[in-house]
């Protein structure tokens, strides 16, 4: 069965460091999305890419969060200088279609913890 | 008010309970509506996902979706203990379909 892949599963970094989370989404998948989950809080998108242009950054806090997805296919989430408030899990997901929300299918998560 | 209310629980029933989980939302351009299982340190996975008002049916799952009232269920019978998650309320509308999702609601299946 096809799977988003995320690495690292688990980060533990001093804040002001730099971190970077890597996402392979499920083959043929056009549309990808960077979620950030708060401990005891739903996921909250952080970007949303179509194949690799940026739809939605509009929650992204572009000061010191960046993401790309150079070929269309994976992406890397970057966090330069990392906070003691950015400790959370970062979910990746995908769906097939560009139109509609499809079936948005999650990684595991990368577990960040800033200390 | 935020855009979708979910009770966090936590919900605590017996093995082979008809479970009852609800959310409420404001925004009138929601049409898809999903539901998501969480597993401790997992991502969500997509149990179920309709489109406009009524019942979806998978299994021992079962949606309901109420936009006059701007209210959505999932029952889930014959409780399992593999059934313990967190349960998540996820919806979209509008230009870019972006999912907002509810807080969550942790549920214990005990045997």
């Amino acid at each position: 069965e096809a799977e988003v892949a995320q690495s690292p599963r688990y980060k533990i970094t001093e804040k002001s460091q730099a971190v970077a989370f890597w996402c392979d989404p499920i083959s043929g998948h056009a549309t990808l999305y960077w979620y950030r989950q708060i401990l005891g809080q739903g996921p909250e998108l952080l970007v949303q890419f179509q194949d690799e242009s940026v739809v939605d950054d509009s929650q992204l806090p572009k000061d010191r969060f960046s993401a790309e997805r150079l070929k269309g296919v994976d992406s890397t989430l970057k966090i330069q200088p990392a906070e003691l408030g950015d400790s959370a899990m970062y979910l990746c997901a995908s769906s097939l279609g560009a139109t509609g929300p499809g079936e948005q299918y999650f990684g595991p998560g990368t577990r960040l913890t800033v200390t | 008010q935020k855009e979708v209310e979910q009770d966090p629980g936590p919900l605590s029933v017996p093995e082979g309970a008809i479970v009852s989980l609800n959310c409420t939302y404001s925004n009138s351009a929601f049409q898809y509506f999903m539901w998501y299982r969480q597993y401790s340190r997992k991502g969500p996975e997509l149990l179920m996902y309709t489109y406009s008002s009524g019942n979806k049916e998978d299994g021992r799952f079962t949606a309901q979706v109420d936009k006059s009232s701007k209210y959505i269920s999932l029952f889930i019978r014959d409780s399992q203990p593999s059934d313990s998650a967190t349960y998540l309320c996820a919806m979209s509308g509008g230009s870019n379909y972006k999912l907002t999702f509810g807080k969550g609601t942790l549920l214990t299946v005990n045997p």
